[in-house]
């Protein structure tokens, strides 16, 4: 069965340091990996996909297949990345089905 | 477009009531579904659907029921409220294909008690 895990329930960091919020999934197959982000009081969006290689709002992820990774990175955080983060995997049986994380909630302290 | 909307933001219910959360979306989105949110849980499957006339069950549909008639609504029926169903309800809907996306309505906070 397939399965994501972000590790951390809560992340604390200061506005201007670098941020890491962890995901790893278990897949057979070739995974399809998103980050959603949701702040405080509005719903939650798509943040990233792996397979755009976009960078959104200063965040990158790359995905590891050899770890079986998909950590979001910035380089400076700032006080509005404070949010909730969910790291999503597509279900390989579904053009549709999504398997959440429990997600991580960050704080950028000023 | 309005997107996904969900009525009512907030209800408080007494164990045994039951009731309906309304989604509605006007993308003309084939997929929807439903999330429940709950701390230190995630985001849950529900129940979700492919099409009209189309549903099936998603991690934890017990307690749950849904229909899709059209394309554009997917109600969630709670049938006897339970205290352990208190949690942030979302709906979301999409369409198929390679980096498709999941838009998520504003969520129903629901209270039992």
């Amino acid at each position: 069965a397939q399965r994501v895990t972000q590790p951390e329930k809560l992340l604390s960091v200061f506005k201007g340091a670098p941020v890491e919020l962890k995901c790893n999934y278990s897949y057979s197959g070739s995974p399809e990996l998103f980050w959603y982000v949701q702040y405080s009081r509005q719903r939650l969006q798509l943040l990233l996909r792996h397979i755009s290689r976009e960078s959104i709002k200063g965040f990158t992820a790359d995905l590891n297949k050899g770890e079986t990774s998909f950590h979001l990175k910035k380089p400076f955080a700032q006080e509005e990345d404070s949010a909730m983060y969910y790291c999503a995997l597509k279900d390989g049986g579904s053009n549709y089905k999504l398997t959440f994380g429990k997600g991580t909630l960050l704080t950028v302290n000023p | 477009n309005a997107g996904v909307t969900q009525t009512p933001k907030f209800q408080v219910l007494k164990t045994g009531q039951s009731m309906t959360l309304q989604c509605a979306q006007d993308m003309n989105h084939e997929y929807m579904s439903w999330y429940r949110q709950d701390p230190g849980m995630g985001l849950r499957l529900i129940h979700y659907s492919v099409g009209a006339g189309i549903t099936d069950q998603g991690e934890v549909p017990n307690g749950y029921n849904v229909s899709r008639s059209t394309t554009e609504d997917f109600p969630l029926r709670l049938l006897s409220a339970a205290p352990s169903q208190t949690s942030v309800y979302f709906c979301a809907s999409s369409l198929p294909g390679l980096g498709y996306e999941q838009y998520f309505g504003p969520g129903t906070r629901l209270t039992v008690t």
